[in-house]
């Protein structure tokens, strides 16, 4: 069956240090990824997402991810973090061979010290 | 624009009492609709999907159900609530077979 992995359960990290939080699947076909952030309180919401193209992509608030398709990997990167990313982070993959289902990974609660 | 309700937005049941959670869209038509839980830890589960009214996907055998009486209405229910049903549930819509998904604010349900 087909699963995406996030490795980072939990990540603490200082004001101004760098992020990367990984996102691994496990399907051959061609996918759609997605990163999702819910902010505490809030929905969820998209941070950004590749379909196809350039396989590094920008998302809101200086995100961005990288799609390697030799390593199934989507990681989510951002040079330098600010107290106001504390959230929980998911990675989301949608295969394009004719379903209609999206598939999460356990998520990643970021916690940024000011 | 496209928005997302669901209601109620907390929800305290007994065990053994029935459920019925509600999702509605606005701002669009034939929408793809989704039920999921959310638990700590486990990230989002897919419990059912509908590309159509009165089309249920379920991918989670338990004692929930899914019904789409309407275009942009998806229910939640159960007839008999367990401990286990305890949660977070969020409804979801999107386009096509190709799209973002996007959320609703979601259901915190406790069963006591």
């Amino acid at each position: 069956a087909q699963s995406v992995s996030q490795h980072n359960h939990h990540v603490i990290l200082s004001e101004a240090a760098s992020l990367e939080l990984g996102c691994n699947y496990s399907y051959g076909g061609t996918v759609n990824l997605f990163w999702y952030v819910q902010y505490p309180g809030q929905h969820l919401q998209l941070l950004l997402k590749y379909f196809s193209g350039d396989p590094l992509v920008k998302g809101i608030k200086g995100f961005e991810a990288e799609f390697i398709k030799s390593k199934f990997s989507f990681n989510l990167r951002k040079p330098s973090v600010q107290w106001s990313d504390t959230a929980e982070y998911f990675c989301a993959v949608k295969l394009t061979s004719g379903t209609y289902k999206y598939i999460f990974g356990t998520g990643t609660r970021l916690k940024v010290l000011a | 624009s496209q928005t997302i309700h669901q209601w109620p937005a907390t929800l305290v049941q007994p065990v053994g009492s029935p459920l019925s959670l509600e999702c509605t869209v606005e701002g669009t038509s034939n929408p793809n609709l989704y039920w999921y839980r959310q638990a700590a830890g486990r990230g989002l589960q897919l419990l059912f999907y509908s590309v159509g009214i009165g089309q249920i996907s379920s991918e989670v055998p338990q004692n929930l159900s899914a019904s789409r009486p309407q275009d942009r209405q998806f229910i939640l229910s159960s007839k008999k609530l367990l401990l286990s049903d305890s949660g977070f549930y969020l409804c979801a819509w999107s386009l096509g077979i190709i799209e973002t998904q996007y959320f609703g604010p979601g259901t915190r349900l406790l069963v006591l």
